[in-house]
């Protein structure tokens, strides 16, 4: 069974800071990566993806790497920024035959102080 | 604005009536997804359709749940006799079944039961 585990489940960082956020996964058979971002009662807006074939991805100050065999992707965000204060949720796509069910980590919860 | 859309957005309900939940995904996104968020948690997989056949079910999907797909265009949640225990988010997802099945998701319907 895929399970999903995001570290750290919170971070408080200043205006400006680099920061990491990890992910890992227990089974390395995935289609693809996906990272979200979650602001407080709202849905999920997609960052980035990732397949299984690419080892990064990036948009903008957002850059999100993939190691399958280690079961690891990390999300950077360069020169964070107050508006970048919400949940990132990373999620698994399993490899399967039917459908492509997503399982998602708990999330991190980032606050970024001005 | 073409996204997935979710209605209502908010329902509070006492315990034991029944709640319909609708979702509209992005067109021609054959695919379509529930998921279901509580507090602190990332979402977990519901139940799945592609077109009109829903092809796969959470063990999550107890009895008094019910979803549908009629005509492969929106799909409705139902839920009957509602317990406080199904207070959550409830998130509708879309994709297309080719590429890299990217998933797009709506703003999500929060339930209370009180």
């Amino acid at each position: 069974k895929q399970e999903v585990t995001q570290i750290p489940a919170a971070l408080s960082v200043p205006e400006g800071e680099n920061l990491v956020l990890n992910c890992s996964f227990t089974d390395s058979a995935i289609y693809n990566l996906q990272w979200f971002r979650q602001d407080p009662g709202k849905g999920l807006t997609s960052l980035l993806l990732i397949q299984s074939s690419q080892r990064e991805q990036t948009s903008g100050r957002l850059n999100a790497s993939l190691d399958k065999s280690s079961g690891r992707s990390t999300l950077y965000i360069a020169a964070s920024q107050p508006g970048d204060s919400a949940t990132y949720l990373c999620a698994v796509d399993p490899y399967m035959e039917y459908g492509n069910k997503l399982v998602f980590g708990a999330g991190t919860i980032l606050r970024v102080k001005s | 604005d073409t996204g997935v859309s979710q209605n209502p957005r908010h329902k509070i309900t006492k315990r034991g009536q029944n709640v319909t939940f609708r979702c509209d995904p992005i067109s021609e996104h054959n695919r379509l997804y529930w998921y279901r968020q509580t507090l602190g948690q990332g979402p977990e997989f519901l139940t799945y359709f592609q077109n009109e056949a829903q092809l796969e079910k959470s063990r999550l999907l107890s009895d008094r749940f019910s979803a549908e797909r009629p005509k492969g265009s929106f799909s409705t949640l139902e839920i009957q006799r509602t317990e406080q225990g199904d207070s959550a988010m409830y998130l509708c997802a879309s994709s297309l079944p080719r590429g890299n099945n990217e998933q797009f998701f709506g703003p999500g319907t929060r339930l209370t039961v009180l």
